[in-house]
């Protein structure tokens, strides 16, 4: 059974980078993607981003500018910088396995991360 | 970017009983939406993908349909685990993008 385990500060001052890391058990990354989603207090779920276990990937536009997703298959991790937070960057973010179809079949549990300071 | 509007936001039933569950896309989707149940608590697991095909494990009576712009998520009779929150999510274009949820509430 896949599991993902999302790892990171539950805190991050406003302008600075907010990093996660997901650490994938019980399967490998290879032949699949992996995505970040996140949902802040009240919204809906937002999608931020996938990457293939190769590296190549594809952001929401509207966090494109300061997202970037990377992979590394010798710990089989991957992880998630978004740069320059504001409190609206205060949510629920989890890590996904991306199905076939771009649809989410496992989840991590989620981490909260709030942007204060 | 595609706006998915899910319908009601707040289902109050009893076990037993059949839920129906909307989502409509504020463009065509083809047949690429999908449903996720959120139970309190957890993660959002995947009920649906392509509007109508039931992920691995998930029971028969849980079923979608539509294709284009409205879409529907049935429930044919509600058990205790069913009370949750349901969202819709739809693949056709980047970005993918979710429904704000229905909660279905014990009555």
């Amino acid at each position: 059974q896949v599991q993902l385990q999302e790892s990171g500060p539950g805190l991050v001052r406003p302008s600075e980078t907010l990093s996660l890391t997901c650490t994938v058990s019980g399967g490998s990354l290879t032949g699949h993607y992996w995505s970040w989603i996140r949902q802040p207090p009240g919204k809906r779920l937002e999608w931020i981003g996938h990457i293939y276990y190769t590296g190549s990937n594809n952001y929401n536009p509207s966090l494109k500018s300061r997202v970037t997703i990377s992979v590394d298959t010798s710990k089989n991790q991957f992880s998630l910088r978004l740069s320059s937070v504001t409190a609206a960057d205060t949510a629920l973010y989890y890590c996904v396995r991306v199905h076939i179809g771009d649809y989410f079949d496992y989840w991590g549990q989620g981490t909260r991360v709030s942007v204060s300071s | 970017e595609i706006v998915l509007t899910q319908s009601p936001e707040i289902l109050s039933l009893s076990p037993g009983e059949r839920a129906t569950l909307s989502c409509r896309a504020s463009q065509s989707v083809r047949n690429f939406l999908g449903w996720y149940q959120r139970r309190p608590g957890q993660a959002p697991r995947l009920l649906i993908y392509d509007a109508s095909n039931r992920a691995t494990g998930i029971p028969a009576r849980f079923s979608g349909s539509g294709s284009g712009t409205d879409f529907t998520l049935t429930i044919s009779s509600l058990e205790p685990e069913d009370f949750a929150v349901y969202y819709c999510q739809q693949r056709s274009s980047w970005p993918l993008t979710f429904g704000g949820g229905t909660r279905v509430e014990i009555k």
